[in-house]
């Protein structure tokens, strides 16, 4: 079976683009949940998307947003980019709403600002 | 926000010696995971430990808890060249909670 996917690898912005990053969950997989990896630190947490609803937000400004489509696949999307939103962005899936079991992560998409 | 701290920050061995990595975090939990990352890619789950429990083994991993002192420590035994990579533990907190915390991580390096 597939892991979760993430799509593109890596991408290069300007300051003030904006971008999207796309995740697919791994089959009968209805959680994602983003990640935030700044180089030299440990992931945080942007949100969970159940169902299609956002069921948690960590602490990112507005400029962070997401959403879930009907076949689980999700997007993150981030406006006005600024330097500090360099990072590895992580997704990851997991059978039903709770993250008390374990997190399947796809490889990340490493996004470098400029 | 990051919940856990691992020490030591990095750890080198030569292969074939015991590794042990330990994660302090700050409030109570439903559960406490590891995770191993490879060089700055996606991050893999290695075991769990429930807040009931105190100690668990998955092949050449253990893993014990101890909620009085909020605190874990992963034991690899017999580490190969293959276990390079960066340790992550990672908190859940229970009901109410949507995420998992994670600690900024244990580098370690096995020498072959």
């Amino acid at each position: 079976d597939a892991g979760v996917t993430q799509s593109p690898t890596h991408l290069i912005k300007t300051r003030g683009q904006q971008v999207t990053l796309r995740c697919s969950p791994i089959s009968g997989h209805k959680s994602v949940s983003w990640y935030q990896q700044v180089l030299g630190q440990g992931p945080q947490f942007i949100f969970q998307y159940y169902e299609k609803e956002e069921r948690g937000r960590g602490n990112f400004p507005d400029r962070f947003s997401a959403r879930q489509f009907p076949n689980y696949s999700s997007e993150l999307n981030v406006n006005a980019l600024l330097l500090g939103d360099s990072a590895l962005y992580l997704c990851a899936s997991s059978p039903g709403l709770a993250v008390s079991y374990e997190q399947y992560f796809g490889p990340g998409t490493r996004l470098t600002v400029t | 926000s990051q919940q856990g701290e691992e020490d030591p920050q990095a750890l080198s061995i030569q292969e074939g010696e015991n590794a042990t990595m330990n994660c302090s975090y700050k409030t109570s939990i439903n559960n406490l995971q590891w995770y191993r990352q490879n060089s700055g890619r996606g991050l893999v789950h290695l075991i769990l430990i429930r807040s009931n429990e105190r100690e668990k083994h998955s092949g050449r991993l253990r893993v014990t808890l101890d909620t009085s002192k909020k605190s874990s420590s992963l034991l690899i035994t017999a580490s190969r060249a293959a276990d390079t990579a960066s340790y992550f533990c990672a908190t859940f907190e229970g009901a109410g909670s949507y995420q998992l915390t994670f600690g900024k991580g244990t580098k370690l390096s096995v020498i072959p």
